[in-house]
């Protein structure tokens, strides 16, 4: 079976300063990754995904997430954090094996506060 | 960027009362989805739904839950009889395929609270 783990549930850093937001997975299978982001009364709105192809992922707003297989972990980074980008992220992993992939399976997610 | 819309974004209701909770998935997507969130917990899967039928559901989604999409541009869930234990953010998705890797698109949620 799937799961995810996100290790923070909360993050706090100074504007300007490097993000990290830690996830790690359990997989019977090789998975799809992503990374979600919900501002406040917002939707969740898809930062950037892993499906096997390149291991260091690129998203939006400058964040990016590295596959590491062997850590079994998708770190997401931000080098510079903005005051913008306070809100809470979930790491999610694909719940099923090849065709259907709408199961997702979120992490408890990790509200990131950004100081001034 | 299209979206997918939810109405109403905040409902309360009694508990035992029918509740129907709308979205508008983006117009050329062909799968659907309805997860939901109850406070403090994560984001759950609830169902998938592709050529007028579901494709697969979790343990959650019940007898008391039911999926439709009566037009050409709404989906629906359907509560039946709800529980206070049904309180939670609804979440409707869609995506263009249902391959893996795919990117699901969610709406801003429908808040529901069972009195």
């Amino acid at each position: 079976a799937q799961s995810v783990t996100q290790l923070d549930s909360h993050v706090s850093v100074s504007e300007g300063t490097p993000v990290l937001l830690r996830c790690n997975y359990s997989s019977s299978y090789s998975p799809s990754l992503f990374w979600y982001v919900q501002h406040p009364n917002k939707g969740l709105q898809l930062l950037l995904k892993y499906t096997s192809a390149a291991t260091l992922v690129k998203g939006i707003n400058g964040f990016e997430a590295e596959f590491k297989k062997s850590e079994t972990s998708f770190h997401l980074t931000k080098p510079s954090a903005h005051m913008s980008d306070a809100a809470e992220y979930f790491c999610v992993v694909s719940g099923n094996y090849g065709g259907s992939q709408g199961n997702l399976i979120f992490g408890k997610g990790t509200k990131l506060s950004v100081k001034p | 960027e299209p979206e997918v819309t939810q109405t109403p974004s905040h409902q309360v209701t009694q508990m035992g009362q029918e509740v129907i909770l709308r979205c508008v998935p983006i117009s050329n997507h062909l799968y659907f989805y309805w997860y939901r969130q109850i406070l403090g917990q994560k984001v759950e899967f609830l169902v998938s739904f592709y050529n007028n039928e579901i494709s697969e559901k979790s343990e959650i989604f019940d007898d008391q839950f039911s999926v439709e999409r009566p037009d050409g541009s709404n989906f629906t869930l359907k509560i039946r009889s709800t529980k206070l234990e049904d309180s939670a953010m609804y979440f409707c998705a869609s995506s263009a395929t249902g391959a893996s890797g795919n990117t699901i698109y969610f709406g801003e949620g429908s808040w529901l609270t069972v009195v």
